[in-house]
Parts: C-alpha cells; structure tokens; sequence
C-alpha cells in the first residue's frame, strides 16, 4: 500500500497563478484533510472532509478551495497564488473520528 | 487562547536522559489525544495515541490528565535517534467535527 501520496512534490508559482494540489489514499479512509506548515506557526488546517462529496473549512480557509468528489482523493486548489501561500502543505487521512491521521510527504509551495 | 500549547524548546539532553514534555489543550470536549513525531523537512508519523489509563510503548510513556487537560509523553534512556519535534494532536468534537489540531511542537535534540 502506499497509503497518502502527495503531488506534485515541489512547485514554484508566480503570483495570480492557479494550481491543484493531489492527495491520493489507499486506505479506503472517509476523513481527509489539507494543513500547511509554516515556521513558527505549526500545522494549520486549511479544509477538511469527513466522506466522499462532503468538504468543510478549517482554520485558514481563504485562498483555497477543495473537492472531495472521490472518497480516495482530496483536491487543493489555489485560484490566485499569492506570496502567503508559499508554505509546506500536507495531506492527511483517517479512518474515523477517533483515529489517529496518516500523511503524505508534503508539497513544498513556493510562490513569487 | 491557543486551543493545543506546548513548550516549543529546544530541548537538548545528552543519551540516555530522560525527558519528558507537556501539553495543554482547551477546549474540554476534546476526545482523543495523539503524540506525532516529525523529523527536519519530513511528514508527521505517529508516535503513540494517549488513552485515559495511560500507555507505554518501549521507552515511551503518554499520560492523559482530563481534570487538568494536559498530555504528557516521557521518553526514556533517550537515543540519538530520538531527535525530532514532538507535536501534540487534540482531535475536538462539535462544531469542527473530526478536526485535528496540533500543537506547535517541542524540539528535542539528543547529544552524545
């Protein structure tokens, strides 16, 4: 199993740029979630689902969007790339509410 | 308030010390309690979940302390390998169902 793959890896954006960010798992888990990282700050939930067709925001919602139209994949987008949005961002699913979270490697975002 | 603190360190032992680092939550609904372990550039990988009665696994012992929402992990006879930060994962029920949050971490860095 490979269990949370992340693509791309690495990507370098120029501001008002759009992109989508791919989380695969193969865990057949129903939760999925999207945090970034940033020096200082630790891990920040950005949106969140808890099963297929359903998303939810977290924490820093604004200048993401996502879709959950399989229950295998998590879709990030960013519409409008903008210097703030330069960050590591993982991927993370879970079976259930009360289990713990697997993560994929992270996508190093830099964006000038 | 913060809703997951911890002591961000650095911490630095030498091998074989014991160590042992706190964790303060919030919000008193929170329902499960993990301890992740991520190392420089990587993912986070779970160390251990914390349960009520406490756990232990080899060198590693997590305590929960609902009265006083605080979470505890020791590590013992620490290892150069060891070195990491240790991030503290409250999952809380509610209105931000099935959400995870972390904790900004505590650096350990073991010396020989």
């Amino acid at each position: 199993n490979a269990g949370v793959t992340q693509t791309p890896k690495f990507r370098v954006l120029k501001t008002g740029q759009s992109m989508t960010l791919l989380c695969a798992q193969d865990m057949n888990h129903e939760y999925m979630y999207w945090y970034r990282q940033d020096p200082g700050m630790g891990l920040r939930l950005i949106h969140y689902s808890v099963g297929e067709g359903t998303t939810a925001k977290g924490e820093v919602p604004d200048g993401y969007n996502v879709s959950r139209l399989k229950k295998q994949n998590f879709l990030l987008g960013l519409e409008s790339a903008a210097p703030s949005q330069t960050s590591v961002y993982f991927c993370a699913s879970s079976f259930g509410g009360h289990t713990e979270a697997f993560f994929g490697q992270g996508t190093r975002l830099t964006v000038v | 308030r913060k809703e997951v603190e911890q002591d961000p360190g650095p911490f630095n032992v030498p091998e074989g010390a014991t160590v042992a680092f706190n964790c303060t939550y919030s919000n008193s609904a929170s329902q499960s309690f993990f301890w992740y372990r991520q190392d420089c550039r990587k993912e986070p990988k779970l160390l251990m979940s914390v349960y009520s009665s406490g756990n232990e696994d080899g060198r590693f012992t997590a305590q929960l302390n609902r009265a006083s929402q605080y979470i505890s992990l020791l590590i013992r006879d620490s290892k150069l390998s060891d070195s990491a930060t240790y991030l503290c994962v409250v999952k809380f029920y509610g209105g931000s169902q099935g959400n995870l949050i972390f904790g900004k971490g505590t650096k350990l860095s073991v010396k020989p």
